[in-house]
């Protein structure tokens, strides 16, 4: 079946460093939605990406989708201590069920 | 408007017993999904239900079930508790289960 593989599981990074995860989907995506998680709470939604090549910005976050909607990357710039949490990518399968990708752990150094 | 609502919040069981949590969804919402997170584990994809009917079902055993009502509240079931069934059950209401998700603050079941 469909799969949405997300790298790295976890990065450790010292504050004010640039952090990045990606996903890939084995299949073309006709969106791309990311999430974070916080510690000890709830998988909020951050952005849904549509187009081919899109790239998106919220602040010192970056999302980009790939030209062939297989992939998609989130890139942090200047990490803070409010970054820290699970990031999650997910994507439609043929079924109209999001496939979500294992989650990126951003882990603050101290 | 109201936010995602789970009860309870957390749960205390024992091996062989069975349990029911609860989703009230964001008014408006027909899809409600549910999802087992366990500790650095992703988001394991248990059923959605749109509109009273069960339209998507992970891969789980069949003690995991579950329900909608005409008002789009969801009940899940798990019967015959394993102590693997520990986890942190969360529900996330949508207009669709592919569209933007919002989630429930979860069900914490433990399992003794």
């Amino acid at each position: 079946g469909q799969q949405v593989m997300q790298i790295p599981q976890y990065q450790h990074v010292q504050e004010g460093e640039d952090f990045t995860t990606y996903c890939n989907s084995s299949t073309t995506l006709s969106n791309i939605q990311w999430y974070k998680q916080r510690p000890g709470g709830h998988p909020v939604f951050l952005i849904q990406l549509v187009k081919s090549g899109e790239v998106k910005k919220q602040k010192r976050l970056t999302f980009q989708f790939g030209e062939a909607k297989k992939n998609s990357s989130l890139h942090i710039t200047a990490t803070q201590t409010t970054d820290v949490g699970t990031y999650f990518c997910a994507g439609p399968d043929s079924n109209y069920q999001l496939i979500w990708g294992a989650g990126t752990k951003l882990i603050i150094k101290p | 408007k109201a936010g995602v609502t789970q009860t309870p919040r957390y749960l205390i069981k024992t091996r062989g017993q069975q349990v029911t949590l609860s989703c009230s969804p964001i008014s408006g919402h027909r899809s409600v999904s549910w999802y087992q997170q366990t500790p650095g584990q992703g988001l394991q994809f248990l059923f959605e239900y749109f509109s009273e009917t069960q339209r998507n079902k992970g891969n789980f055993p069949g003690r995991f079930s579950g329900r909608q009502f005409s008002n789009s509240r969801s009940e899940m079931n798990v019967s015959t508790l394993e102590l693997g069934d520990s986890a942190l059950y969360l529900c996330a209401s949508s207009h669709g289960g592919y569209n933007e998700q919002f989630f429930g603050p979860g069900t914490r079941l433990t399992v003794l």
